[in-house]
This record gives C-alpha cells, sequence and structure tokens, in this order.
C-alpha cells in the first residue's frame, strides 16, 4: 500500500514564474491538505482539498491555488513565485474528518 | 485557535525516558492533541493522539491533565534514531474537516 507521493522530489524556478506540485493520497483517503514549511520553522496550513472543493484556507495569498481530481489526487499551484516562496512543500491526507494526517515527503522548491 | 507553547530543544542520552511537555491554554472543548515526529527532509509522521487522561501505544505515551491546558509525551528509552523534531498540535475543529497548526516544535537531540 502506497503512501502519499508528491512528485517532483525537487525543483528550481526562477523569480515570476509559475510552479505546479502534484500529489497521490494514501490509499482509501480523501482530503489533501497542503502545507509550505520554511527552513528551520514548522509547516504551515495553505488549503485543504475534500470532494474537489477547497474546504478551508490557510493565511496565504491568491496566488496559490489548488485542485482536487475525482480520484482524489491533487496539485498546488503558485503563480508569481517570490524569492520567499522557497519553501517544503508537504502533502497530507486524511480520510474524511480524522485528524490523523499521513505526510509525503514533500517537493523542495527553489526560487531563485 | 489554540496556540501550543513547547521547549524548543531538548538534549538526551541513548536508553533515557524523554518527556515533552506541551502548553495549551485555550484547547477547545471538542479538540484533540496530537503529536507528530519530523526527521530532515521528510514530511511530519503521527506519533499519538489523546483526549484526556493517558494514551499509550506501541511508540510512545501521552499524559494529559484533568484541565487538559497541557500534555507530556513520554518517550520510553529513547535511541539516536529518535533524534527529530517533535510538534504539539491542537486541532482547529471546524464544520467541515479539520485543520492543523503547526508550531515550531521541539527538536530533541539524543547523543550516544
Amino acid at each position: 500500500d502506497a503512501g502519499v507521493t508528491q512528485s517532483p522530489t525537487h525543483l528550481i524556478k526562477t523569480r515570476g514564474q509559475q510552479v505546479t506540485l502534484r500529489c497521490s493520497p494514501k490509499s482509501g483517503h480523501d482530503t489533501v491538505s497542503w502545507y509550505q514549511q520554511a527552513l528551520g520553522q514548522g509547516p504551515q496550513f495553505i488549503f485543504q482539498y475534500y470532494e474537489e472543493e477547497e474546504r478551508q484556507r490557510g493565511n496565504f495569498p491568491d496566488r496559490f491555488s489548488g485542485h482536487q481530481f475525482p480520484n482524489y489526487s491533487s496539485e498546488l499551484n503558485v503563480n508569481a513565485l517570490l524569492l520567499g516562496d522557497s519553501a517544503l512543500y508537504l502533502c497530507a491526507s486524511s480520510f474524511e474528518n480524522n485528524e490523523k494526517l499521513f505526510f509525503g515527503s514533500g517537493t523542495q522548491l527553489s526560487v531563485l | 485557535l489554540a496556540k501550543t507553547t513547547q521547549p524548543i530543544s531538548m538534549d538526551s542520552y541513548e536508553g533515557q525516558e524523554v518527556n515533552i511537555t506541551c502548553s495549551h491554554n485555550n484547547i477547545a472543548t471538542n479538540d484533540y492533541i496530537t503529536w507528530y515526529q519530523q526527521f530532515p527532509s521528510q514530511g511530519p509522521r503521527f506519533i499519538i493522539q489523546g483526549y484526556k487522561t493517558k494514551v499509550t501505544n506501541e511508540v510512545a505515551s501521552l499524559f494529559i491533565p484533568a484541565d487538559r491546558k497541557s500534555s507530556t509525551l513520554s518517550l520510553p528509552r529513547v535511541s539516536l534514531s529518535d533524534t527529530a523534531v517533535y510538534y504539539c498540535l491542537v486541532g482547529e475543529q471546524m464544520e467541515y474537516g479539520n485543520k492543523l497548526v503547526f508550531g515550531a516544535g521541539t527538536i530533541l537531540r539524543v547523543k550516544s
């Protein structure tokens, strides 16, 4: 049983570019959450998707958007990249309202 | 939103019991307390969750006093591989799903 998988593992972009990160949830999970983790800090909640809709959102600008597909996989899109967007982006899946999240290993995004 | 406060770091030696205490003075009635462990370049991993009194699993124990304003994660007989960041979270219960808020966590260093 595969856990949460994220792609790519590493990514380098330049300021102003756009990026798309992908996540496949753990088998049987229907809820996907995205977190941003800057170096030395705890993960910060970006948003959560359930039934293909954004259900909750953290304090992130509209440049951060997402999507969930019918197979529960999800994408995180970031437009107009800033240097400060450099971070580890983590995807976590869960089943409905269960608080036990399963995290992927993340995508390390570097913005130059 | 219940904020959590943990020590920034702790040092221990192999074979010792480690207790990490977390304060959450504003915890709401329906909130659970959850602990995660994170190794470098990996996503956080669920350790244990509780609501009140004591919870024990194969990895750790969680002690929660009656007022629930704090909790203590207990790791028995730590090894070098327990060196990681430990996060205490209080789930923000929303109408649909949960939004977990991570603090900075506690860096545990286990020495030989």
